[in-house]
């Protein structure tokens, strides 16, 4: 099993949409959560950070569920520069900064 | 732009070959981490280098090799490439500060073909 899950999709929703991206991860140490975004063939960057109570940045919010180890990204009013994979990621205790990453969730906004 | 830079950008290697890849972190940074990441997959995590030491693995073999210069600057050295070896080679460069990580940031990667 490996050690976060994502639905790979690919999510095709029209401008203006609301989509929702789900993760899983297995390991009940780990202790910090994130959101990438990766556009084609570029560099993964970091769209948000996780937190128990939730935050919110413009359009997104992410949420995380420790009980449930299940970490959540809504995009409201999707645009199309919103065009490219989602990845979770997850950082163990004790590992320094070694970063988990999801296999990614390809999202397309169409207009 | 990070500030992390990679090179080269592409490479084309030969099964049974040897390759050294480069990573310039950004400055004020002095922790290196590098990636595989291949089609359709997120990236893997290789190693990572902090203040010249190997500071954690993941499940590569040791015919993956790097190091960390006094600059910060690092080398991810591949033996024996295999077909399976290609991949995009991402390094992420961030502070590790006693037991607090700053955000990483990742270099635009090398693009690795094993033929």
């Amino acid at each position: 099993r490996k050690e976060v899950e994502q639905d790979p999709g690919p999510f095709n929703v029209p401008e203006g949409a609301t989509v929702a991206f789900n993760c899983t991860y297995s390991n009940s140490a780990s202790q910090s959560f994130f959101w990438y975004r990766q556009d084609c063939r570029k560099e993964p960057k970091l769209l948000m950070s996780v937190y128990s109570s939730g935050n919110e940045d413009g359009r997104f919010t992410a949420q995380l569920n420790r009980a449930s180890q299940y970490i959540s990204l809504l995009i409201r009013d999707s645009k199309l520069s919103d065009s490219a994979t989602y990845l979770c990621v997850v950082n163990m205790r004790n590992s320094g900064y070694a970063l988990n990453f999801g296999k990614g969730t390809s999202l397309l906004v169409t207009p | 732009e990070t500030g992390v830079t990679q090179s080269p950008t592409h490479l084309i290697k030969t099964r049974g070959q040897q390759v050294t890849l480069r990573c310039s972190s950004q400055s004020g940074h002095n922790t290196v981490s590098w990636y595989q990441q291949a089609l359709g997959q997120g990236p893997q995590f290789i190693f990572q280098y902090y203040r010249e030491e190997e500071n954690g693995r993941g499940n590569f073999p040791p015919r993956f090799s790097g190091l960390q210069f006094p600059n910060y600057s690092s080398e991810l050295n591949v033996n024996a490439l295999e077909l399976d070896d290609s991949a995009l080679y991402l390094c992420a460069s961030n502070t590790l500060e006693g037991k607090m990580n700053t955000e990483a940031f990742f270099g635009q990667g090398t693009r690795l073909t094993v033929v």
